[in-house]
């Protein structure tokens, strides 16, 4: 068990390029998070997955920010024409977690730093 | 949506004892509570579910008041280890698997 590993850590991108961030969850796990952290705020929820679904994600997301999960295991998260308030960590994370049953214990990747020029 | 946490920051000596509170405006499912220090990932302490049930850490303890909506983090016998931010997550009846952070209390535990 490695834990939850995302990459790149840092990025930096000038203002209207494309962004995409993988996040590796822990093996068995079939439930993984896509959250945004800004200075002195906690983790924002974006989306999240059980298995290959895409369960729920987040009304104040823009229509430019995409995600995927598609066999179940790694996650891609994409941001298009980035924009300057894009800038924060993104972070990921996974559970061991079954439908009929609330959020388990989520653990968190290292996360992506993303600065927008 | 986003639970209030307070106070919004606290400094301790070692060996001091101190609470953080959590509150919500909607009626809760459970309560998760994380530390993350400077530049690191959140890690997992404990979560609260409603009908009383716990799970995590032996040496910090929490609360869940359900008809209040609230929860609290007790830090006892504070070491320096236990520096960081505390960020609880509050996951709503209906709105079930994912969480709200609240915007985290600052520990300082000083020698």
């Amino acid at each position: 068990d490695t834990g939850v590993s995302q990459n790149p850590r840092h990025k930096i991108t000038k203002r209207g390029q494309n962004v995409t961030f993988r996040c590796d969850p822990i093996s068995e796990h079939n439930r993984l998070y896509w959250y945004r952290q800004t200075l002195g705020q906690g983790p924002e929820f974006l989306t999240y997955f059980q298995n290959e679904a895409q369960l729920e994600k987040s009304r104040l997301l823009s229509d430019r920010f995409s995600a995927e999960r598609p066999k179940g295991s790694f996650s891609t998260l994409e941001i298009q024409r980035t924009e300057q308030g894009d800038s924060a960590m993104y972070l990921c994370a996974s559970s061991l977690t079954y439908l009929d049953r609330g959020a388990d214990t989520q653990y968190f990747g290292p996360g992506t730093r993303l600065t927008v020029l | 949506q986003q639970p209030v946490q307070s106070p919004q920051a606290v400094i301790l000596r070692e060996g001091e004892d101190a609470v953080i509170n959590c509150s919500s405006s909607k009626a809760l499912y459970s309560v998760h509570w994380y530390r993350q220090k400077h530049g690191e990932a959140p890690v997992f302490l404990m979560i609260l579910l409603k009908g009383g049930e716990q799970k995590g850490h032996d040496k910090i303890s929490a609360s869940f008041n359900e008809k209040k909506q609230q929860s609290s983090l007790y830090l006892t016998a504070s070491q320096l280890s236990y520096s960081g931010t505390y960020f609880c997550g509050t996951e709503i009846l209906d709105s079930w698997g994912k969480l709200q952070f609240g915007a985290g209390t600052q520990v300082v535990v000083t020698p």
